[in-house]
């Protein structure tokens, strides 16, 4: 029973579109986090997000804009895709210690 | 900023031997997780070790948070260890400020 639900599991986009990469988490924490991982980084810190707020943003794109329209969904809308936004994007939880979603693999052609 | 070494890059075994990772950082850390990483991609966590050792299994972490060190221990390595094994810290306050910073990790192959 997946306690972080994370859709769709693999898009394809075009360069120039709009995408939003879903979360759900069903673990009771109010604490959510979106992380990145492409071929070229490790994975790396984008938000974190506490009782539906922003704490943190190390996401020098304003193209990326996390979305919480409930307290344990935090979704990620990207506008105007590039190729480099190829990467897997990660929803997790938690604070002290942290899950993981299944992730979302983004193809930007 | 903040930064997560870990060291063998990659490493491959025979099953039946045992493992050691070993994870460096840059600045104290608040909080010190061990993720493993399949071949198809999924995280999972293993250990949360910010001081002193933890066991879970054939898993044991030691971290010396003075050092700025933490290992991973696997013993009676197996096929299905196979995958990537991820260290993260976080030197923020914790709790919803937590902010995990990762190292590029240790590939591990095990072969029967």
């Amino acid at each position: 029973d997946p306690k972080i639900i994370q859709k769709p599991k693999y898009l394809v986009a075009v360069t120039g579109s709009e995408k939003i990469l879903i979360c759900e988490q069903y673990l009771g924490h109010n604490a959510m986090y979106w992380y990145r991982q492409s071929a070229k980084k490790p994975l790396e810190f984008m938000f974190s997000y506490s009782y539906q707020k922003l704490m943190d943003n190390q996401t020098a794109s304003s193209r990326f804009q996390p979305q919480s329209s409930k307290k344990n969904h935090l979704d990620l809308q990207i506008t105007a895709l590039k190729p480099d936004d190829s990467a897997t994007y990660f929803c997790a939880k938690g604070g002290d210690t942290q899950y993981f979603g299944p992730g979302t693999r983004l193809l930007v052609l | 900023g903040q930064q997560v070494q870990q060291s063998p890059s990659s490493l491959v075994l025979q099953e039946g031997e045992n493992a050691e990772l070993q994870c460096n950082f840059s600045s104290t850390a608040t909080q010190l997780q061990w993720f493993y990483q399949s071949p198809g991609g999924s995280l999972v966590s293993l250990l949360s070790n910010p001081s002193g050792t933890k066991h879970t299994g054939r898993l044991t972490s030691t971290t010396v948070t003075k050092e700025r060190r933490s290992s991973l221990h696997i013993s009676s390595s197996q096929t299905t260890d196979s995958g990537t094994y991820l260290c993260a810290i976080d030197h923020n306050s914790g709790g919803s400020n937590a902010k995990l910073t990762f190292g590029k990790g240790t590939k591990l192959s095990v072969k029967s």
